[in-house]
């Protein structure tokens, strides 16, 4: 899976869009972006994930460049529940492709009241 | 909305003693994991399971550790004989498909502390 690399800790304020990059700049044509948080020391919690088109759905947004080397998760309005780790992953999304999530260090966002 | 759910949530064991893990994942789900994390270090994986066997593996899953689906709705970890050093979150978590084509969803872990 391709590596990626996220920033180590981001603040933001409440109520304001929370916007965390991750580069992936040896990202193949058939891997996806995956994104999971992790708030305190819970399972980590499924975000959203996509290939080559931004993506919505209720918790989050995710843009992808056009060359695909990078992305950010958006939180739109981010409430101090956001305060979490945030992981990047890369994943092959093809037959006889690694099953495992490989978990960097991820982002951890602060959300200040 | 379906969840994992795991128990217990946190197990205190004596070194050298045998612990099971257990985790029921999502009802309809087919595919089931177990990740682990240190306090302080990344999430790791350890093992996959479909089809009443192992899928894949990591270094970490040894000889110690083995894995089962006793029923059809129970996935169990269990640690032979526990070491000091496996004391870390223990994540179970499941996916309807694939690992590579579908999502994983996970537990709220058990917390393993060997004393």
């Amino acid at each position: 899976d391709a590596k990626t690399t996220q920033p180590t800790s981001m603040d933001c304020a409440e109520g304001r869009a929370a916007n965390l990059p991750c580069n992936h700049s040896t990202i193949s044509g058939n891997e996806y972006v995956y994104w999971y948080r992790q708030i305190h020391s819970q399972g980590p919690q499924y975000i959203i994930h996509g290939l080559k088109n931004n993506e919505t759905n209720e918790m989050a947004s995710l843009i992808i460049t056009e060359d695909r080397k990078s992305s950010t998760l958006i939180l739109p309005h981010a409430t101090l529940r956001d305060t979490a780790v945030y992981y990047c992953i890369v994943r092959v999304a093809s037959q006889g492709g690694s099953e495992k999530l490989v978990f960097g260090k991820g982002t951890k966002l602060t959300v200040n009241p | 909305e379906p969840e994992v759910t795991q128990t217990p949530s946190h197990q205190v064991t004596q070194m050298g003693q045998e612990v099971i893990l257990r985790c029921v994942p999502i009802s309809n789900h087919l595919y089931f994991y177990w990740y682990r994390q240190i306090l302080g270090q990344k999430v790791e994986f350890l093992v996959s399971f479909y089809n009443n066997e192992i899928s894949e593996k990591s270094e970490i899953f040894d000889d110690q550790f083995s894995v089962e689906r006793p029923d059809g709705s129970n996935f169990t970890l269990k640690i032979r004989s526990t070491k000091l050093e496996d004391s870390a979150m223990y994540f179970c978590a499941s996916s309807a498909d694939r690992g590579w084509t579908d999502t994983q969803y996970f537990g709220p872990g058990t917390r393993l502390t060997v004393l």
